[in-house]
């Protein structure tokens, strides 16, 4: 089991470049999260997956766009990059239920740098 | 609104010094309270998930109390590889997501 994998795991953008960062889970879990960690401001969440072609809003939503074509796939979307999203990203899965609820597994993270 | 405050924002401790983190948190309807470890550059590492006041885990020098507003991380004679990022996190109501705290930055010197 590889876990959840995120590519790709460095990235430099220029502003109002696009980009799509790539998150796979081989757990067979339901939902899938994006997040964003700066210093002092912790994990936020950006959007969510509760199943495959379902997404939500989190905390921090503007600027990103999330697709969830299959279960085992969540893709975040930056279409005009903005020098205020350079930060490291995260992606998380997990699955509803049972003794191990909402315990979310983590990617290695993608470090996003926007000149 | 869901909210997690950790502290001590960092904590520096000797080898063999024991202490403990808190998490206060505020929360409609806790469905579960959770520890993560992060190391420097890597992902948050799942630790703990604590569902009711009282409840107890343990985990080789790391132990996790519950109460109705906050949780304890208590490090038993703490080592260097006990350095890292403790993070707290919340998921409450009917959320199918987590609130995390920002996280207690522990230091363990020889």
């Amino acid at each position: 089991n590889a876990g959840v994998t995120q590519t790709p795991k460095f990235r430099v953008l220029k502003t109002g470049q696009s980009m799509t960062l790539l998150c796979a889970q081989d757990m067979n879990h339901e939902y899938m999260y994006w997040y964003r960690q700066d210093p002092g401001m912790g994990l936020r969440l950006i959007h969510y997956s509760v199943g495959e072609g379902t997404t939500a809003k989190g905390e921090v939503p503007d600027g990103y766009n999330v697709s969830r074509l299959k279960k085992q796939n969540f893709l975040l979307g930056l279409e005009s990059a903005a020098p205020s999203q350079t930060s490291v990203y995260f992606c998380a899965s997990s699955s509803f239920g049972g003794s191990s609820y909402n315990e979310q597994f983590f990617g290695p993270g993608t470090r996003l740098t926007v000149l | 609104e869901d909210q997690v405050t950790q502290s001590p924002e960092a904590l520096r401790l000797q080898e063999g010094e024991s202490s403990s983190l808190n998490c206060s948190y505020t929360v409609s309807g806790l469905r579960g309270l959770f520890w993560y470890r992060q190391d420097p550059g890597k992902g948050p590492e799942f630790l703990f998930t604590l569902y009711s006041a009282g409840e107890e885990k343990e985990k080789e020098r790391l132990k996790a109390t519950l109460t109705k507003k906050e949780s304890f991380l208590h490090i038993t004679a703490p080592k260097p590889e006990d350095s890292a990022t403790y993070l707290c996190a919340v998921c409450g109501g009917t959320a199918s997501k987590l609130t995390f705290g920002t996280g207690t930055r522990l230091q363990v010197t020889l």
